[in-house]
């Protein structure tokens, strides 16, 4: 069984800080694959990195980014220099590769509200 | 262009009323997926379908039914729902290749059961 755990559900922030969101999973996959997503209150969920297990390098884009470590499970996302525009709900999410032909099932964290104040 | 299209965006039914949902992309994705979202709560998988069949039914009561007429088109109808039914319902889609099975999500239909 695969789970993912947001333990914040609700962060705020003001402008210009740093702020941090963590995502611990559970698999017994040894082949994964790692997404964070960001939902605007608009509803739609934006796609924001992938990392797979094998690759634990950090990724940096722009203001994200994201630290992945597989001895803890964990894989945690940093906004710098927070914006209004950053506030969203933020969901990560792990995925089990089915079969070629059985496409792939994404578990969702819980979610975190992050709201920033200007 | 990585844009999933759904229609409607707002949707208001009775509970003895039929309806559709429509979803529509043209990335040449052979998966497509719809999910279910409560307010505040993550999405929870309803159905995934690949190169046009269906693969997976997460358990979803008969009165959703889905649909894909063709790779780019993925229906759901709406019969007899119940007021907890109301959420926003979501698409998407990706490839089938394990290197690039990134799901892209459509802005969602909000449905509301009276």
């Amino acid at each position: 069984a695969q789970k993912v755990t947001q333990a914040q559900t609700e962060i705020s922030v003001v402008e210009k800080e740093d702020v941090t969101l963590d995502c611990v999973y559970e698999t017994r996959d040894t082949t994964y694959y790692l997404f964070w997503y960001k939902q605007p209150p608009s509803g739609e969920l934006v796609f924001l990195i992938r990392r797979n297990s094998f690759d634990e390098q950090n990724e940096i884009s722009g203001r994200y980014s994201w630290n992945f470590q597989k001895s803890t499970s964990s894989f945690n996302f940093t906004i710098t220099a927070s914006q209004v525009v950053d506030s969203a709900v933020y969901f990560c999410a792990l995925s089990a590769y089915l079969s070629i032909n059985a496409g792939n099932m994404l578990t969702f964290g819980g979610g975190t509200r992050l709201m920033v104040k200007p | 262009d990585t844009e999933v299209t759904q229609t409607p965006k707002h949707l208001v039914m009775g509970m003895t009323n039929k309806k559709s949902l429509k979803c529509e992309q043209h990335m040449g994705h052979r998966a497509m997926y719809w999910y279910k979202q409560k307010a505040k709560k993550p999405p929870e998988l309803m159905f995934v379908y690949s190169y046009e069949k269906l693969s997976i039914n997460e358990s979803v009561p008969s009165r959703f039914s889905p649909e894909c007429p063709n790779s780019s088109l993925l229906n759901l109808h709406l019969h007899a729902l119940q007021p907890e039914d109301s959420a926003l319902y979501l698409c998407a889609s990706s490839p089938l290749l394990v290197s690039k099975n990134i799901q892209y999500f459509g802005a969602g239909t909000r449905l509301s059961v009276l």
